[in-house]
């Protein structure tokens, strides 16, 4: 089993939907979950980042843990055409560990 | 700050060639970070340094690949010799340890490696 699983889509959806991007993960250790957003041709950026089951709202976008379950959401609403990106959702162990555990990442179209 | 700066933006070489791969990380960033990205592997870590130290090397992929950070201010990434399945975007990142727990990394914009 791949220590994080994420839908690769593409995902294409109207301009105004909401979106909903998802990873798994399998490894209790993680303890800081993020998310990155990445232009093409560009490199990831931090988006969103929280450590604690639950939801962390940001503007338009919310992350949401679900510790039991191993489970991360990005939810986007009003989503715009400058939306359209990859989005890589990240781990990190607790601990003096700096490395981070990337998803694969989900392609994401925002049609106007 | 101009951010992380990585050079060449884009390299392309015949199998069995020398590939040399630079980045200068963000001043005072401590951490300097690898990764390669492809379609079907997604963002992997190849090897990260603290204060141009090693410190996991355990994603470099084979003895092809070697990675240096002779101060706090350049890295190279070395691959010799180089093969098609090497063909990748590049990217450098760093970060500093701060209060926060997240330590942000910023990358870099990447080198596009295609080796034919």
């Amino acid at each position: 089993q791949k220590e994080v699983e994420q839908d690769p889509g593409p995902l294409s959806v109207p301009e105004g939907a909401i979106v909903s991007l998802n990873c798994t993960y399998s490894n209790s250790a993680f303890q800081y979950f993020m998310w990155y957003r990445q232009y093409s041709r560009k490199g990831p950026e931090l988006l969103m980042y929280t450590y604690s089951s639950g939801n962390k709202e940001d503007g338009r976008f919310t992350a949401q843990v679900d510790k039991s379950s191993k489970y991360i959401s990005l939810f986007i609403r009003d989503s715009q055409p400058s939306d359209s990106a990859t989005y890589l959702c990240a781990f990190r162990y607790g601990g003096a560990t700096n490395k981070l555990i990337f998803g694969t990442g989900t392609l994401l179209a925002v049609q106007p | 700050d101009a951010g992380v700066i990585q050079s060449p933006r884009h390299e392309v070489t015949e199998m069995g060639q020398e590939v040399t791969l630079r980045c200068k990380p963000i001043s005072g960033h401590d951490y300097l970070f690898w990764y390669r990205q492809t379609m079907m592997r997604g963002l992997e870590l190849l090897i990260y340094f603290n204060n141009n130290v090693p410190i996991d090397d355990s994603g470099m992929p084979e003895d092809r690949f070697s990675a240096k950070m002779p101060n706090a201010s350049f890295s190279t990434l070395k691959i010799q010799p180089s093969e098609p399945r090497d063909s990748a975007v590049y990217f450098c990142a760093s970060s500093f340890i701060g209060p926060s727990p997240y330590n942000e990394q910023f990358f870099g914009p990447g080198t596009r490696l295609t080796v034919l």
